[in-house]
């Protein structure tokens, strides 16, 4: 049981150059989401999911784009990459019912050059 | 729109001692969950507790419990008999049924001194 698993853990790119971050869980959670952690602001969310097929904004959606064709699949896109994205991104899943806690992806620390 | 917000952003404490972490809240929704997450330097997030808005009992796991006051929209954290493993960033969440959105406060940094 691995739980999240976020691909790659390390990565740089280049202004303009794009993207997809790599999540998946195999825990058959239908919630999952992506959130990005910068210094001195948190955790702020991006995009989440309530299941297959269902994707909705976040706090700060502009820049990144996301689809569930799968329960297991998140993945994160930057379509075209900007300095502002750099930031250590996690992903994570939950059980249905609000008092299921959030399971998290180690991270994957992301710089644009 | 729901925030959280975490005014102290750094505190330190003696090993051993006692440390109460604070958190205030705002939402307008009435279905809502509150969590502690813990982020020591290996950057992963730990659950390490949680509260049911509809209940009034404070949880409590171990050496840590919450002080939740529903009216004042606080959910503080205690954590007793500090130890060194217990330093970390910790942060404040909210987790609203309605919107199934979580907000998190902007982290608090503990530094437990032996």
């Amino acid at each position: 049981n691995a739980g999240v698993t976020q691909t790659p853990k390390f990565q740089v790119l280049k202004t303009g150059q794009s993207m997809t971050l790599q999540c998946a869980q195999d825990m058959n959670h239908e919630y999952m989401s992506w959130y990005r952690q910068d210094p001195g602001m948190g955790l702020r969310l991006i995009h989440y999911s309530v299941g297959a097929g269902i994707t909705d904004q976040g706090e700060v959606p502009n820049g990144y784009n996301v689809s569930r064709s799968t329960t297991e699949d998140f993945p994160l896109r930057l379509l075209s990459a900007a300095p502002s994205q750099t930031s250590v991104y996690f992903c994570a899943s939950k059980a249905q019912g609000g008092f299921q806690p959030q399971h998290f992806g180690d991270g994957t620390r992301l710089s644009i050059l | 729109a729901q925030t959280v917000t975490q005014s102290q952003p750094e505190m330190s404490v003696q090993e051993a001692e006692t440390v109460t972490l604070s958190c205030t809240y705002d939402t307008s929704e009435s279905d809502y969950y509150l969590f502690w997450y813990k982020q020591p330097p290996s950057r992963q997030m730990i659950l390490v507790i949680r509260q049911e808005a509809y209940k009034q009992q404070n949880a409590t796991e171990n050496r840590f419990s919450v002080n939740f006051q529903k009216a004042a929209k606080s959910f503080s954290l205690k954590i007793s008999d500090s130890q060194l493993g217990d330093a970390a960033m910790y942060f404040c969440a909210l987790f609203q049924g309605g919107s199934e959105k979580l907000v998190f406060g902007k982290g608090m940094k503990l530094t437990v001194n032996p």
